[in-house]
């Protein structure tokens, strides 16, 4: 089994939508957990940190259910400057960061 | 704002040729990573760096890797004798504290290996 799994999309949605990710985690000793965004050829850009209650920046929602190892990432209105790979991420004992493979969003006009 | 800066941004060599990549960290970080992104696969931990000495190292950081801190910025990653399969796009990060707080990446070297 995968350490962290995401589906690899790509979610193709026009303007405006809101989106869903999901993520699930292998290791329930992981201890953070993390969405990052990663452009074509660069590197990954942290977008938040993510807290078992839950965290809002903006137009980005992101949950953990530590119970069923599942991280989400809500993404409302979204913009075509969202069209990114989005890398859910966790970490263990060493913290060490352990990636997904990546969620590829296209948000369209 | 502080950044990571990695040189050279691209490099081909020839297959058992040596390589030597280089990062700046931020300047009052203290943890150093590297990490490597094969093209259309995701991004791999290779070793962690803390007071001069390796953290953690996964498999992948075979007796072909090392990694050194030689003066008070940079950071480097050697790879002895290139094969094939180490191109690649290589990340180097830092941290201040390792502990779970964010890792702030650069921009990344791509290794092409001939």
């Amino acid at each position: 089994r995968k350490e962290v799994e995401q589906d690899p999309g790509p979610f193709n949605v026009p303007e405006g939508a809101t989106v869903a990710f999901n993520c699930t985690y292998s290791n329930s000793a992981s201890q953070s957990f993390f969405w990052y965004r990663q452009d074509c050829r660069k590197e990954p850009k942290l977008l938040m940190s993510v807290y078992s209650s839950g965290n809002e920046d903006g137009r980005f929602t992101a949950q953990l259910n530590r119970a069923s190892q599942y991280i989400s990432l809500l993404i409302r209105d979204s913009k075509l400057s969202d069209s990114a790979t989005y890398l859910c991420v966790v970490t263990d004992s060493s913290y060490k960061l352990i990636f997904g493979s990546g969620t590829r969003l296209l948000v369209r006009p | 704002e502080p950044e990571v800066t990695q040189t050279p941004s691209h490099q081909v060599t020839q297959m058992g040729q040596e390589v030597i990549l280089r990062c700046v960290p931020i300047s009052n970080h203290l943890y150093f990573y590297w990490y490597r992104q094969i093209l259309g696969q995701k991004v791999e931990f290779l070793v962690s760096f803390y007071n001069n000495e390796i953290s953690e190292k996964s498999e992948i950081f075979d007796d072909q890797f090392s990694v050194e801190r030689p003066d008070g910025s940079n950071f480097t990653l050697k790879i002895r004798s290139t094969k094939l399969e180490d191109s690649a796009m290589y990340f180097c990060a830092s941290n201040r504290g390792g502990a779970p707080e964010t890792q702030y990446f650069g921009p990344g070297t791509r290794l092409l290996v001939l």
